[in-house]
């Protein structure tokens, strides 16, 4: 059985441009989260969508944005990227569903860095 | 707002010492806790997987076990060997959300 997968894995933008992220849960999950690691914040959880639903979301600004697909892979966009958005972005998807949350699995991330 | 804390943030062992990393939290209304594992620069590697009902659970030389009351999770490693040298990271995901809150992580070095 396939893990996550993200692409793409490393990607440099500068100030000012947006980017869009990839996610492709293991197949059967239908709830994938993103969070993003920085070596001051470490791991901070952005958004959860649920059947194509943002169901959680985290105090980010309204730059970071996702959507899910119906065949719940995920895409992350971060518009007008500022030199702080330079982190390793981590994609999680698990069987969660209603009130039952699961084990969440991890992908191997995109490495965005900010010039 | 839900907290997690690991201390020390770094630690170093000799080969075939027993490793026990601590994990506390500050609300106990959790639905689950997982701990994991992490190389550098790469992703998230699940190890194990506490439900709140759970006192503990086990695999192969790892053991978690989980006092919910106090707000404390313990990850033993039996007879660590250098290939266990990485960042061992606690999370807990909460009731009412599937939002997991990390915290800053255990760096291991198991020296040979």
């Amino acid at each position: 059985k396939a893990g996550v997968t993200q692409t793409p894995r490393y990607l440099i933008k500068t100030r000012g441009q947006q980017v869009t992220l990839s996610c492709s849960p293991i197949s059967g999950h239908r709830s994938v989260s993103w969070y993003q690691q920085t070596p001051g914040q470490g791991l901070q959880f952005l958004f959860e969508y649920f059947s194509e639903t943002q169901r959680n979301k985290g105090n980010f600004p309204g730059r970071f944005s996702g959507r899910q697909f119906s065949n719940s892979r995920s895409e992350m966009n971060v518009s007008t990227l500022e030199l702080g958005d330079s982190a390793l972005y981590l994609c999680a998807s698990s069987l969660s569903s209603g009130q039952s949350y699961n084990e969440q699995f991890f992908g191997p991330g995109t490495r965005l860095t900010v010039l | 707002k839900q907290e997690v804390t690991q201390i020390p943030a770094a630690l170093s062992v000799p080969e075939g010492e027993n490793l026990v990393l601590n994990c506390s939290f500050t609300d106990s209304a959790i639905y689950n806790l997982q701990w994991f594992r992490q190389d550098p620069g790469k992703g998230l590697t699940s190890l194990l997987l506490i439900q709140s009902s759970q006192r503990e659970q086990t695999s192969g030389r790892l053991n978690a076990s989980l006092d919910k009351s106090s707000g404390r999770s313990t990850l033993y490693i039996a007879a660590s060997q250098p290939g266990d040298s990485a960042t061992y990271l606690c999370a807990v995901n909460d009731y009412g959300n599937n939002r997991l809150a990390f915290g800053k992580g255990n760096q291991v070095v198991v020296i040979p």
